[in-house]
């Protein structure tokens, strides 16, 4: 158990929803990084937190939006969802933004 | 930008062989460099990682990877492979400046026979 936990585990949606995935980082670690896993393009960075501000970007869509909140708990929203926004995404925390990260077991959302 | 290429999307080894699994990476700083391993429906667990200290990095079960910056080059090896190998491997390269985003291989699948 790596100490990040994300809800929900699983997700099914149709086109064209709105879902909210969330992700609580292990005790004490600031930032926060979300990654997507699918099978064409593998895992790609989306997108950094650092202690509530955002720190990077990576090839996150327009349609997708993250926040961390106070509480450095963070949120990661997908609208007008697509078939090809199924995957598996991954939270991961770290006590910087220097030093490794360490991975939630993901959410599998699935989009029908 | 960095880039990693990661040689062989599946391996195959006996019960006890040596394993390889290669990764070659591209990076305009001095990188930090990860592997990390998933186990069938779960998430990603570092095994090792080099932050420009020794060269060779031992990690977790048994694994170590060495760093050779001439060949662009960070393979990860076990010299004796268990059953409970079986996974995906990843490796990853950090610039580790004003953030530490991963960019990862493809991945390698690690079938160990017995």
């Amino acid at each position: 158990d790596s100490g990040v936990t994300q809800t929900p585990k699983h997700l099914i949606t149709a086109t064209g929803q709105r879902v909210t995935l969330r992700c609580s980082p292990r005790s004490g670690d600031l930032s926060v990084y979300w990654y997507q896993q699918s099978l064409d393009q593998g895992l790609q960075f989306l997108i950094q937190y650092y202690n509530g501000e955002e720190r990077a970007k990576g090839n996150i869509l327009e349609r997708f939006s993250a926040q961390q909140f106070p509480d450095l708990h963070s949120e990661l929203n997908l609208s007008s969802l697509e078939l090809g926004d199924s995957a598996l995404y991954f939270c991961a925390s770290s006590v910087t933004g220097n030093t490794e990260a360490f991975f939630g077991q993901g959410t599998r959302l699935t989009v029908v | 930008a960095q880039s990693v290429t990661q040689l062989g999307s599946h391996v195959s080894v006996s019960e006890g062989a040596l394993v390889l699994l290669r990764c070659n990476y591209s990076s305009s700083v001095p990188p930090y460099l990860f592997w990390y391993v998933q186990y069938p429906n779960q998430g990603l667990q570092l095994l090792l990682k080099y932050t420009s200290a020794a060269t060779l990095v031992k990690g977790i079960n048994g694994f170590e990877a060495e760093f050779k910056k001439s060949e662009t080059s960070f393979h990860l090896t076990k010299p004796s492979a268990h059953m409970r190998d079986a996974a995906e491997y990843f490796c990853a390269v950090s610039d580790g400046v004003g953030g530490n985003k991963l960019v990862f291989g493809a991945g390698t699948i690690l079938r160990v026979k017995s």
